[in-house]
């Protein structure tokens, strides 16, 4: 299976700071990335898709980069709604993985 | 505008078969990629398996001996069984459903299983 490290797992930050948290396959995925946001009891929510491809209605201070092993997920100027866990998650394969998520806090 | 809506039972007893369905509702069913994700308490997401609209099941390796996804396209609803489930398996279970270029687009609400003696 294609294994997927997120890093930081944690990170702090003030609201406008520009965030960057980063997904590093095992393999190369092309472009089969997705990146997901997910609140406190609530279900992720899709964010970025083929890796830089911003959902419908999602902020566009929300962008993705990358491909093959290496990714990067940037918020440009952090919003007080965008404490939350985010995850990637590849489709290059049949057996899809996520990253272990990276927790954005407030600092 | 697609919504997810599943059940199924939120209680096990060890070595008992987990059993939940997804209902779709808003919009077309036919064509789409169906799958099924758990979260652990306080862990992260774990993808489970996913069916497609050939009919071609695809099961995380770790579960594949216990885990079976099917569709019903005239009711338009999938559905996952999990066999023996332990206390290992208590977690959140979503469904969710998407395309091939975003396999988990819309996600349904999730169901909190279980597993206790």
């Amino acid at each position: 299976d294609i294994q997927m490290t997120q890093s930081p797992s944690t990170l702090s930050a003030s609201v406008g700071d520009r965030v960057t948290i980063t997904c590093r396959a095992s393999q190369s995925i092309n472009t089969w990335l997705a990146w997901y946001q997910q609140k406190p009891g609530k279900a992720p929510k899709i964010l970025i898709y083929r890796a830089s491809s911003l959902e419908s209605g999602v902020p566009s201070r929300f962008s993705g980069s990358g491909s093959g092993t290496d990714f990067t997920l940037t918020i440009s100027s952090l919003q007080p709604d965008d404490f939350a866990v985010y995850y990637c998650q590849q489709y290059q394969s049949y057996s899809r993985t996520f990253g272990q998520g990276t927790k954005v806090e407030i600092k | 505008q697609v919504q997810l809506q599943q059940w199924g039972a939120g209680l096990l007893k060890p070595s008992e078969t987990l059993s939940l369905t997804c209902g779709v509702s808003g919009g077309s069913f036919r064509g789409y990629y169906w799958s099924w994700i758990r979260q652990p308490p306080g862990e992260g997401l774990d993808w489970i398996g996913e069916i497609n609209h050939s009919g071609l099941p695809y099961y995380n390796s770790s579960l594949k001996s216990r885990v079976t996804i099917s569709v019903d396209t005239s009711k338009s609803q999938f559905s996952l069984k999990l066999n023996s489930v332990t206390a290992a398996d208590t977690a959140v279970f979503y469904c969710a459903m998407g395309s091939r270029d975003i396999p988990l687009r819309t996600w349904g609400q999730g169901t909190l299983v279980t597993v206790s003696s």
